[in-house]
């Protein structure tokens, strides 16, 4: 299995909703993370993962709650977020040591109402 | 400070229409060089890594070149479905943090 899966693909939320988002990987890879990506920007690191442990934090405001309860899965917790928070969500997931690139999601399509 | 630019950014090809895109970047010490397609709304699709300069990987109509301050990116005879924007990323050698340039976008006319 040489996949990412992020669920759901799309999301509305309103400022007051608490949603999550998920990933999973089956490659064995140790580190995962998070980007935020904008329309027609680089994706932007929010999160890493080592081990199941939080390596990064990219100053990321605490309405965003990352969460890796085993080393398939990764959850972000959202939490009072506001319209400038809509953005394509990625997860990635890699080598410990990031050798060999990034695998990425396809994405959770984010909108903030 | 860790940069990468990539230029244009923006490219229309006529199909068949070959060319470069470029991208540069500045690390203190280079661990190595990724390149990325990225379809509209999708995650990003891996698509080489370069770890040293003079290091050339191929698959089918891109070439990917790594010299000590840039890496090319050749599209041979373009087809529409080459359309994308193409990310490159660059890892230094210390963490496994990668960073991206903002990326080429490419639009391949039949």
């Amino acid at each position: 299995d040489t996949e990412v899966t992020q669920t759901p693909k799309h999301l509305v939320m309103g400022m007051t909703n608490k949603k999550s988002l998920k990933c999973e990987q089956h490659m064995g890879h140790r580190a995962m993370y998070w980007y935020k990506q904008k329309a027609k920007k680089p994706p932007e690191l929010m999160f890493v993962y080592s081990y199941e442990k939080l390596s990064i934090n990219e100053s990321v405001p605490s309405r965003f709650s990352p969460e890796c309860p085993n080393s398939s899965l990764l959850n972000l917790h959202l939490h009072a977020l506001q319209p400038e928070d809509s953005a394509l969500y990625l997860c990635a997931s890699s080598h410990p040591t990031g050798n060999y690139g990034y695998t990425f999601g396809s994405g959770t399509r984010l909108t903030v109402v | 400070e860790d940069q990468v630019t990539q230029s244009p950014e923006a490219l229309r090809l006529q199909e068949g229409e070959s060319s470069s895109l470029n991208c540069s970047y500045t690390v203190s010490g280079l661990r190595g060089l990724f390149w990325y397609r990225q379809d509209p709304g999708k995650g990003p699709e891996f698509l080489f890594t370069l770890y040293s300069a003079g290091e050339e990987k191929e698959k089918e109509r891109l070439k990917a070149t790594l010299t000590k301050k840039e890496s090319f990116l050749h599209i041979t005879a373009p087809k529409p479905e080459d359309s994308a924007t193409y990310l490159c990323a660059v890892q230094p050698n210390t963490g496994n943090q990668f960073y991206f340039g903002t990326g080429t976008s490419l639009t391949v006319i039949p």
